[in-house]
């Protein structure tokens, strides 16, 4: 069957490290790979978009990785702070139409100062 | 520019009830999504338009009804509200491409 999977055990980090989430993926062939933060009660916001044939792109404090033969992309955040503190979604999308995408459960981040 | 705006935010219905959940974006986009979210499940699509006057399903459509009748606007309709249909809705658009925009969603109870 076809699954999106993030760990749905919150992370716990200290402030200034460096926050890892985790992405995986069966049963499907994406062509690109997209992560989305959300707040409580607000919708996702996009932060960043990484294409099959890219293997890692940055956006200031952010990175990710996307390894299409682990099916796998991983979202770091360096220097971590409080106010990094969210849930943070990966979103599948495919090539062709009209960008259907589909969504993880998202990893709850919380920063501790 | 207030981007994708959602009424209402909260509304509690009985079951049975009918209701039309107004999802408008001002960024002249092409395509508009109509997603709900459950606790420890992804966002799943119930209805898409890929342009003024379509609409087609999502994964989870039953119970739903759609309509674009102009290009800002995409209403979602339940015509007789079920508790399963509790549920945070979100709507987002986007035009080519890949990355969404969305709204603050609405809170719907079903009692």
């Amino acid at each position: 069957s076809q699954k999106i999977e993030q760990n749905s055990e919150a992370l716990n980090i200290q402030e200034g490290k460096t926050a890892t989430l985790t992405c995986n993926y069966t049963n499907y062939s994406p062509a690109y790979l997209q992560w989305y933060r959300q707040d409580p009660g607000r919708g996702p916001v996009f932060l960043l978009l990484i294409r099959e044939n890219e293997k890692e792109k940055r956006k200031e404090r952010l990175k990710v990785t996307f390894d299409t033969t682990l099916k796998q992309s991983l979202f770091h955040i360096t220097a971590s702070q409080p106010a990094d503190s969210a849930t943070y979604l990966c979103a599948l999308g495919f090539s062709g139409g009209y960008n259907k995408l589909i969504f993880g459960a998202g990893t709850r981040l919380a920063v501790h100062p | 520019n207030a981007g994708v705006t959602q009424t209402p935010k909260f509304r509690v219905l009985k079951t049975g009830q009918s209701m039309t959940l107004l999802c408008a974006q001002d960024m002249n986009h092409e395509y508009m999504y109509w997603y709900r979210q459950d606790p420890g499940m992804g966002l799943r699509l119930i209805h898409y338009s890929v342009g003024e006057g379509t609409t087609a399903k999502g994964e989870v459509p039953d119970g739903y009804n759609v309509s674009r009748l102009k290009k800002q606007n995409f209403l979602l309709g339940l015509e007789s509200a079920a508790p399963s249909q509790t549920s945070v809705y979100f709507c987002a658009s986007n035009r080519q491409g890949p990355d969404y925009t969305f709204g603050s969603g609405t809170r719907l109870t079903v009692v």
